[in-house]
């Protein structure tokens, strides 16, 4: 299947830092990919949808100028997290969806915030 | 957006052959049952999807009824890497993939 690639894998930031997950199809363009949450335990919440070349659309609940979404480019999305809090420790995947609508994930970010 | 309902948890001897059930009674005519797999502190692998026929793919099979509320996946010959979260999803017309709880397979020696 298709390959996405997140950068970094694993990041310990203080809080009041803002951090930025890069998420990026290797081998396809995606014109849109999407962003999740997941918290221990828990299921895949999603955050926002990113759409190359025009704002990110966000899911209920999910604060716009916190995580701050940029689709710049077919292969490439990021979402920074701004002003991290404790609360915001998570783990943070991408996906990017084919023409096809079938839709392949990228191996997760794990976000500490101390 | 259609939901989906799965048992929490199943288990499967090692060898033998996986079945994983999924309700999803509420689907519309032209949305797809895609399936996907999360091992632990993994992104979700995609299984296979499909719209009304049954597919088979390398990873796995899924069955469909024939009125389309609910469907079946299944792992010929389970091993122990298998071992996941499966999630039973129907795709939205917006393209979006709402994740639910998802039946954890543990697969046993």
């Amino acid at each position: 299947g298709a390959v996405v690639s997140q950068h970094p894998s694993r990041v310990i930031c203080k809080s009041g830092t803002s951090v930025k997950i890069e998420c990026r199809s290797l081998d396809f363009q995606a014109t849109t990919m999407f962003w999740y949450r997941q918290f221990p335990k828990q299921s895949l919440m999603l955050m926002a949808t990113s759409n190359e070349g025009s704002k990110a659309t966000y899911e209920q609940g999910v604060e716009k100028d916190k995580f701050l979404i940029n689709h710049a480019s077919l292969t490439l999305s990021t979402l920074t997290v701004t002003s991290a809090h404790p609360e915001d420790s998570s783990f943070y995947i991408c996906s990017a969806r084919l023409p096809s609508d079938e839709q392949f994930f990228g191996p997760g970010t794990r976000l500490t915030v101390l | 957006d259609a939901k989906t309902t799965q048992p929490p948890s199943m288990d499967c001897a090692e060898g033998r052959a996986a079945n994983l059930p999924c309700n999803h009674s509420t689907i519309s005519g032209n949305e797809y049952v895609y399936w996907y797999r999360q091992i632990h502190s993994q992104g979700p692998q995609y299984i296979i999807h499909g719209l009304k026929n049954n597919e088979t793919n390398e990873m796995a099979s899924l069955i469909i009824t024939e009125d389309r509320k609910s469907s079946t996946l299944i792992l010929p010959h389970a091993t122990l890497r298998d071992t996941a979260v499966y999630y039973c999803i129907v795709l939205s017309n917006t393209g979006k993939l709402i994740f639910g709880q998802g039946t954890t397979l543990q697969v046993k020696p």
